[in-house]
């Protein structure tokens, strides 16, 4: 089965910090999402990744920025924290695009 | 605009019940659609997919059925038990594009 992994599963910060949300997938997937989740708005797609050093924006990209140094790894910076960014944050791979996606537990970030 | 729809935010059955979730989506591209379940502090997990090319897929008491015509999905569960009680949302694709997901269904099942 496919892993996701994702660092912190609560996680709570001060406004105007640097975040870090960091994710780990081990079945060698090319493709990598980050999505957050919000009561009535469903999954919104931040930033997505189709190869390594490769990154695309999804719907919500302002406040973020993303990394993906190796293909295994998929991380989420917020620059500077802010209390709208409180959310349920998901990283996904999937193997190929357009298909069904393995989303990891998820980190619920407060930003106080 | 919003290309994938769940109209009901939240959907009460009794056990033993059918439940039924809807869907509705604009795009006439879309090929591939999909199910997912999400728990309280957990991430979605694949419930059941289906590709354009069929109406009907099954997969023991979940089913998907599609109306192309109609743009309309729906999931059957039967018997509905209270494990089902989660957040569905469904989820649609066209050809190698990202998935677009719906705002989800908040499902309750009653003893």
């Amino acid at each position: 089965d496919v892993k996701v992994t994702q660092s912190s599963r609560y996680l709570v910060k001060r406004t105007g910090e640097k975040v870090f949300l960091e994710c780990v997938q081990d079945m060698d997937h090319e493709n990598m999402f980050w999505y957050r989740q919000d009561p009535g708005l469903g999954l919104r797609l931040i930033y997505f990744s189709y190869d390594v050093k490769m990154k695309e924006k999804g719907d919500i990209p302002e406040g973020y920025s993303v990394s993906r140094e190796k293909k295994e790894r998929f991380s989420l910076i917020l620059e500077s924290a802010s209390t709208n960014q409180t959310s349920m944050y998901l990283c996904a791979s999937s193997r190929d695009r357009g298909e069904k996606l393995f989303f990891g537990s998820g980190t619920q970030l407060s930003v106080l | 605009d919003q290309q994938v729809k769940q109209n009901s935010p939240s959907l009460s059955v009794q056990e033993g019940r059918i439940s039924i979730l809807n869907c509705d989506y604009t795009n006439s591209m879309f090929d591939y659609f999909l199910w997912y379940k999400k728990y309280p502090a957990e991430g979605p997990t694949f419930l059941i997919s289906i590709s354009s090319i069929k109406d009907k897929n099954e997969d023991g008491r979940f089913t998907v059925f599609l109306n192309k015509s109609a743009k309309h999905l729906s999931l059957h569960i039967v018997p509905s038990q209270p494990g089902d009680s989660a957040v569905y949302f469904c989820a649609a694709s066209a050809g190698f594009q990202k998935l677009v997901f719906g705002t989800g269904t908040r499902l309750l099942v009653s003893p």
